[in-house]
This record gives structure tokens, sequence and C-alpha cells, in this order.
């Protein structure tokens, strides 16, 4: 959806370097989603936003909101190949659906 | 994750020939989804329910149906299939009103020739 943004499309990391996945939006969100997805697999839901300012963090990812809440970033530390897979957003804009970013192919090597 | 069964896993099938995909889930949730994803597109809501017998349209309903007849069983028909039907389906569940869809099958790949 052109109101939703996600980049990269991929990333290729060298095992123990940091990333950062972004997603932007064209309107206010409401709710930011961050999901990863395995290949052949189901989407596992990492972390939900709701509050301009707010991050969370999961083990070594990290998600922040901006205060105008149109922005979300993603942030592995340290990434390993278990970090590796398909990262999405997802938008909330106060309606009965999400809308999704078209994902974020990551890679990491050793 | 949430006990989301989909069945079948694969599938193929021909242009022209109904396909019915199941969503079963165990965890009593209230919302299911009805998601496919292709590349580029990321994922796209096909339909949605928020309770027995209740749905309503996502953004790419056109040439599908679905059906809950319990609150554990959503379905997901294609009348008569088409090759832009092609797809990975994925269906979800959220369990109360306000929440988005927090658990997800593993998906049902489907190719129609």
């Amino acid at each position: 959806s052109q109101e939703l943004e996600q980049s990269p499309q991929s990333l290729i990391v060298q095992e123990g370097k940091n990333l950062t996945i972004n997603c932007t939006s064209s309107k206010t969100l409401y709710g930011l989603y961050w999901y990863k997805q395995k290949y052949g697999e189901g989407l596992i839901f990492l972390m939900m936003l709701q509050k301009g300012g707010e991050e969370k963090s999961h083990e070594k990812i990290t998600a922040k909101l901006d205060e105008k809440k149109q922005q979300s970033s993603l942030h592995i530390t340290a990434s390993q190949p278990s970090h590796a897979g398909i990262y999405l957003c997802g938008a909330d804009y106060n309606t009965d659906k999400l809308i999704f970013g078209t994902g974020t192919r990551l890679q990491v090597f050793p | 994750d949430a006990g989301i069964t989909q069945s079948p896993r694969h599938k193929v099938t021909e242009t022209g020939t109904p396909v019915t995909l199941r969503c079963h889930q165990t965890e009593n949730h209230r919302y299911m989804y009805w998601y496919r994803q292709d590349p580029g597109h990321g994922l796209r809501l096909i339909h949605y329910s928020y309770g027995v017998k209740d749905t309503d349209k996502g953004e790419v309903s056109d040439g599908y149906s679905v059906s809950r007849s319990k609150t554990e069983d959503f379905l997901l028909t294609l009348e008569s299939a088409t090759s832009s039907q092609t797809s990975v389906y994925f269906c979800a569940t959220a369990r109360r009103e306000g929440d988005q869809p927090q658990h997800f099958g593993d998906g049902t790949r489907l190719s129609i020739l």
C-alpha cells in the first residue's frame, strides 16, 4: 500500500552487526505492529506500539514509534543467524484491519 | 501459535474448480481473518469474522466467500478458482475487539493451473 512504506526491501548483514528496518506511514498511526516470518511459516507477532515516542524491546530487538506516530523503526543489536527471516510492519489506522508493509528480507551470514 | 491449524497446507488444482480452505483454532478467539500473501503486495485481507455467522469483506474479497458456523472454524471458498488466486493463504486470529491479528497459521500454498 502506498500509505505504508517499508525499507529496505532486503538486508544482508554479517553476524554480530546491528541493523535497522523502517516503516513509514503517510498518515498518523493508531498503532504499529511488527511481525517476523520464516520461510514457509506464518507470522510471529513481535511487538505493538501505540503511543508517540514509545519504545519496546524483546531480547535483542527494539522497536520505536516516533512522536508524530508516522514512523517506526525496528533495530536488531548484534544480529545472529536466528534473526534471519522476513520482517513485516502492520499499520493500524483504528479501522477493522491492518495494512501491511511489503516486508524486509533479512539474511545474516557468519 | 494459538492452536491455529490450516488445511490443506498445499493444494494444486485447475482453473474453474471450487476450492475450500479450512482454518481451525483451539483458543476460542473471537476474531478470525483470511489473508493472501503475494510478492510485492505483502499481506492483504480477504475476509474476516467477528463472531459466529458474522463476517465482512476485506480489501481483496472478489472471488472469495467465507463461512463461520462455529467459533473454532473459518472456511474460505473459491467458488471457481482462477490463476490470479494462486497465492499463499494465511489464517489469523485476535482474541477480542480492538485487537489486531496476533496469531497466524502456517499458511496454505495454493496453485491454480
